[in-house]
């Protein structure tokens, strides 16, 4: 059973400080990676999504690299606003026997930029 | 604005009560999803629907029962809740239920009593 886990689940950081987040997961047996961001009352925004083929994903501040072999991934953040304050959720999508996908969500870390 | 609109956006029920929450897509997707998410819990998928059929119910209690009418709309009626069931109740959808991003709704809160 796939599981996955972010660390740390809450982080608060001045503004302008670059920053880690990080996602592992148990099954490296995964066909992609996502980031998402959760905010109050908002819903889910997808941040980035890394095929297994690829180690990293790009946009914007964000960069995201994936090490399949050793289930891991991190999603860097850079010069950190307040805006950036939300949850920051990792899911990994596997293939299943016999056809269809499931996604595999971990718990999220809540990140806080202050002024 | 995500093109997945969620109504109610807060419900508060009782153990006897029936209710239902709706989902509905402006994007043309095929399939559509519930989530739950628990406090403190990852989000747990519960059904999938993919050109109106159900193609996937994870173990799911039959107090929760969905309903797809059509690609663009998802209800999931609710009827003897318990309190351990109060939750974000998350809606999205995909262009087919496949590898594509998911769109999420923002969410129905339900607390029940």
């Amino acid at each position: 059973k796939q599981e996955v886990t972010q660390i740390p689940a809450a982080l608060s950081v001045p503004e302008g400080e670059n920053l880690v987040l990080n996602c592992s997961f148990t099954d490296s047996a995964i066909y992609n990676l996502q980031w998402f961001r959760q905010d109050p009352g908002k819903g889910l925004t997808s941040l980035l999504l890394i095929q297994s083929s690829q180690r990293e994903q790009t946009s914007g501040r964000l960069n995201a690299s994936l090490d399949k072999s050793s289930g891991r991934s991190t999603l860097y953040i850079a010069a950190s606003q307040p805006g950036d304050s939300a949850t920051y959720l990792c899911a990994v999508r596997r293939i299943l026997t016999g056809g269809g996908n499931k996604l595999t969500f971990g718990t999220g870390t809540q990140l806080k930029v202050e002024l | 604005e995500t093109g997945v609109t969620q109504t109610p956006r807060h419900l508060v029920m009782g153990m006897t009560n029936k209710k239902s929450l709706k989902c509905e897509q402006h994007l043309g997707h095929n399939a559509m999803y519930w989530y739950k998410q628990s406090a403190k819990k990852p989000l747990e998928l519960m059904f999938v629907y993919n050109f109106k059929e159900q193609t996937e119910n994870n173990s799911v209690p039959s107090r929760f029962s969905p309903e797809c009418p059509n690609s663009s709309h998802l209800f999931l009626h609710l009827h003897t809740l318990q309190p351990e069931d109060s939750a974000l109740y998350l809606c999205a959808s995909s262009q087919h239920q496949g590898q594509e991003t998911q769109y999420f709704g923002p969410g129905t809160r339900l607390l029940v009593l």
